[in-house]
């Protein structure tokens, strides 16, 4: 595609619930990248992926976040037992390789709100 | 700790008013230096990286200057859709080449 797709743009869930986000990213950019941003603060790093593997999972905050990218294109963000304070903007972006000389191309994110 | 230290936070300025947004950063080896622009309900949207001491990137109405401590990113003649938050990065030679480190950014408004 022309750019990086999340899908959804906007998902309210309950306390407790499961959730999964979704990224499409730039066709045949090898690395994809996740990042969390709270309100007023600038993106968190979460999961770097190389191809289908996580090169880099040191983000993530506890076990219930876990990521996949089983073709080595979309990638999943799985939360289970969402609590409240994981509703942040959740942002995926990717780049030709693992090389960040170019920068990152990020999607628009989802707005994850937990009540 | 590695960490990115953005000032002003809030910064306004009337068009064509030249000034400079601030970027402090403590790393444990610099690989290298990056500027973000992001828009209201949009994802960043990458301006340039620097990677020495000396190095500067220009792009339109802005340049980018690196030294040991900080980045420096100019504003020449600013126009009302210069308009957006600046977000600065590093990332470290320790650390993976996805993860950066990002500061709190700088909320630029430009009034016509």
């Amino acid at each position: 595609g022309a750019g990086v797709s999340q899908t959804p743009s906007n998902k309210v869930t309950e306390k407790g619930k499961y959730v999964e986000l979704r990224c499409d990213p730039i066709s045949g950019h090898t690395a994809l990248y996740w990042y969390r941003q709270s309100l007023g603060q600038g993106p968190e790093f979460l999961i770097y992926f190389q191809g289908t593997g996580a090169a880099d999972d040191s983000g993530l905050p506890n076990d219930r976040f876990f990521a996949v990218r089983p073709e080595g294109s979309v990638s999943t963000l799985k939360i289970q037992r969402t609590e409240r304070g994981d509703s942040a903007v959740y942002l995926c972006a990717s780049s030709p390789t693992g090389d960040s000389i170019y920068g990152y191309t990020f999607g628009s994110g989802t707005r994850l709100t937990v009540v | 700790e590695d960490q990115v230290t953005q000032s002003p936070e809030a910064l306004r300025l009337q068009e064509g008013e030249s000034s400079s947004l601030n970027c402090s950063y403590t790393v444990s080896g610099l690989r290298g230096l990056f500027w973000y622009r992001q828009d209201p309900g949009k994802g960043p949207e990458f301006l340039f990286t620097l990677y020495s001491a000396g190095e500067e990137k220009e792009k339109e109405r802005l340049k980018a200057t690196l030294t040991k401590k900080e980045s420096f990113l100019h504003i020449t003649a600013p126009k009302p859709e210069d308009s957006a938050t600046y977000l600065c990065a590093v990332q470290a030679k320790g650390g993976s080449q996805g993860n950066l480190i990002f500061g709190k950014g700088t909320k630029l408004s430009v009034k016509p």
